[in-house]
């Protein structure tokens, strides 16, 4: 079953509004969560690295006054598109890594399309 | 820098074996995953390879060559619902993934 869920599944709102998505690992503590933005016929784009308790790790070009994370405690992590635009219109996945060595696969939530009117 | 090689896409027949390659260099090696994405979903885990050699799981196998910098994943008894992205990602010496484009991969009956 899942391991990691992702709230909600879509979500449409009007430019200029923000949008909170969430992200949990359900039968485990992830220290270490991932962002990642998917336009459509691309591949996954790294958007910013959730650590739990200290602040995010953004990759370059990824505004974090745009795309605030939060990662409050070991099973919870959000992502907040703040003045949403149409061109933030696009697939939003996180993933948790059980542990960070060895063959710990990343596990994804279900992803959440955002479109912004 | 870092890269990953996919093909942009395959076509293959229901019944048949497929293999879709992945070459990479990067910044260290820590593993090599294979995820499959289908269409509007997110990506879910194939398998792993860390050391040389052939991984088998059902249908699926998984293949590597450190020294090449070379993997494969082969699909056999290809099924209409094996219809999907397959993607490469490495682990490089920083435990950072490296994702490679994805290849698409479409079956016909």
């Amino acid at each position: 079953g899942a391991v990691v869920s992702q709230h909600p599944s879509w979500v449409i709102c009007k430019s200029g509004t923000s949008v909170k998505i969430e992200c949990r690992s359900l039968d485990f503590q992830a220290t270490t969560m991932f962002w990642y933005r998917q336009f459509p016929k691309q591949s996954l784009m790294l958007m910013a690295t959730s650590n739990e308790g200290s602040k995010a790790t953004y990759e370059q070009g990824v505004e974090k006054d745009k795309f605030l994370i939060n990662h409050a405690s070991l099973t919870l992590s959000t992502l907040t598109v703040t003045s949403a635009h149409p061109e933030d219109s696009s697939f939003y996945i996180c993933s948790a890594l059980r542990t960070l060595m060895g063959n710990s696969p990343l596990h994804f939530g279900n992803g959440t399309r955002l479109t912004v009117t | 820098g870092q890269n990953i090689d996919q093909p942009t896409e395959m076509t293959a027949t229901e019944g048949a074996i497929v293999q879709i390659n992945c070459t990479y260099q990067t910044s260290g090696f820590n593993g090599l995953f294979w995820y499959q994405q289908h269409a509007g979903e997110a990506p879910t885990f194939l398998s792993y390879n860390v050391l040389d050699g052939l991984e088998e799981k059902g249908r699926f196998s998984s293949f590597l060559s450190r020294s090449k910098g070379y993997s494969y994943l082969l699909l056999k008894e290809l099924q209409m619902k094996d219809s999907a992205s397959y993607l490469c990602a490495v682990r490089d010496s920083n435990y950072q993934l490296i994702w490679g484009a994805g290849t698409k991969l479409i079956i016909k009956p």
